[in-house]
């Protein structure tokens, strides 16, 4: 089983700020790696598929990078709306695994 | 509208059994892979099941031999059995669709539906 670590747990920032978002794979998943975002009490919704493609609708400010096993979700200027939880997920293999998540806060 | 619905959730005692179903509308249902994807209270995310459009099946080793996944095209449903429920399993489930051209990538997730497995 590939195991995704995400880092920080938490990151504290102000409306504005750079956020730099960390996933870390116990093994290589060449690009296969899927961002989403979760606000509280919502359902996760799609950001970033295959390391660096963009979803539907997603604003640019959201961007990702990355190949085999370390990976950077980044957002360019946090808006209101982005403090959320953010986790990672792999689709190179079996079973499929998501990272533990990072919380995005207000400072 | 693009929508996914999850129903069945609700409290069971250990060793009990439960369907969930989930109905899809406002897209190709039947051209889709399905998924169900849980979140334990507090917790994160855990992948459960995969069912293609041809029906290939896939678990996750937790509940191996304890869940059966399937599918009514005709429908537009998605269902999980779940037998031999244990406190472990209590979590919100999410029905996933994945997206039509890139593999195990979910694009559209149901509201959820809670189940509590207590005695």
């Amino acid at each position: 089983e590939i195991v995704l670590t995400q880092s920080p747990a938490t990151l504290s920032l102000s409306p504005g700020e750079r956020a730099t978002l960390s996933c870390r794979a116990s093994q290589s998943i060449d690009n296969y790696l899927i961002w989403y975002q979760q606000k509280s009490g919502q359902a996760p919704s799609l950001l970033i598929y295959d390391a660096s493609s963009r979803a539907t609708g997603i604003p640019a400010r959201f961007s990702g990078s990355g190949s085999g096993t370390d990976f950077t979700l980044t957002i360019s200027s946090l808006e209101p709306e982005d403090f959320a939880v953010y986790y990672c997920q792999q689709r190179r293999s079996w079973p499929l695994t998501f990272g533990g998540g990072t919380k995005v806060e207000i400072k | 509208e693009v929508q996914l619905v999850e129903f069945g959730g609700g409290l069971v005692q250990p060793g009990g059994s439960l369907t969930l179903s989930c109905e899809a509308s406002g897209f190709a249902f039947s051209g889709r892979r399905m998924n169900w994807v849980r979140q334990a209270p507090g917790k994160g995310l855990e992948w459960v099941s995969h069912i293609s459009r041809e029906s290939g099946i896939r678990y996750a080793d937790s509940v191996k031999g304890r869940f059966t996944i399937s599918r009514d095209n005709a429908k537009n449903s998605l269902f999980l059995q779940m037998d031999s429920l244990r406190v472990e399993d209590t979590a919100v489930y999410y029905c996933a669709s994945e997206l039509e051209t890139t593999y195990h990538a979910f694009d559209i997730w149901g509201q959820g539906t809670m189940l509590t497995v207590s005695s």
